[in-house]
């Protein structure tokens, strides 16, 4: 089993649009928890980082951790057409010296 | 401005040409890494250095050499390429590894083993 498990996609939706973007992941230690963007030729850059559970939101960005079930989320109110990207959840492991990217979702956001 | 930087960005070689990926960072990050990134699998670790002289394997490492003699410098070295080594290569820099320092990236290095 991954450690961290994320439906490639690809997920395709309208301008306007509430995305829902989700990861599980398996070692219940696991505390930090990151999302990533990564344009088309482009490395990633970190677009979120949460700590334990809850919800942390940025603008039309909100990242939510739910620790009992092992899921974590990223919602994208009001998606634009700039919104199409891979997003990659990214998990630092207990101690801190590795991250665990999933496989990311390719976002289509159609105008 | 604060950058991390790969060269070459496009690279096409054949089984067996020894070869490096230069990696260099601008902003005195003391943790590198590099990274490469599959369809359907995702960034998956290579070799990560906490410091100077200081490296270690990530979840991927055959194949693959790196050093870190200067603190702005990861170079990725592939000794004798396979076709295996085809992928996205991705390196990072942050100021540690520890929660909440972030980790900044590369543009990527596609390369094409034959």
């Amino acid at each position: 089993q991954k450690e961290v498990e994320q439906d490639p996609g690809p997920l395709s939706v309208p301008e306007g649009a509430i995305v829902s973007l989700n990861c599980t992941y398996s070692n219940s230690a696991f505390q930090y928890f990151m999302w990533y963007r990564q344009y088309s030729r482009k490395g990633p850059e970190l677009l979120m980082y949460t700590y334990s559970s809850g919800n942390k939101e940025d603008g039309r960005f909100t990242a939510q951790v739910d620790k009992s079930s092992k899921y974590i989320s990223l919602f994208i109110r009001d998606s634009q057409p700039s919104d199409s990207a891979t997003y990659l959840c990214a998990i630092l492991n207990t101690g801190g010296f590795k991250t665990i990217f999933g496989a990311g979702t390719r976002l289509f956001v159609k105008a | 401005e604060a950058q991390v930087t790969q060269n070459p960005r496009y690279l096409i070689t054949v089984t067996g040409k020894k070869l490096t990926v230069t990696c260099s960072q601008n902003m005195n990050h003391e943790y590198m890494s590099w990274y490469r990134q599959d369809p359907g699998l995702g960034l998956r670790q290579i070799y990560y250095s906490m410091n100077v002289e200081v490296t270690d394997k990530g979840d991927v490492p055959e194949g693959y050499k790196v050093s870190r003699k200067e603190k702005r410098n990861f170079p990725l070295i592939l000794e004798s390429p396979s076709p295996n080594q085809t992928s996205l290569y991705f390196c990072a820099s942050s100021l540690s590894n520890a929660a909440k320092n972030i980790q900044y990236f590369g543009a990527g290095t596609r390369l094409s083993v034959l």
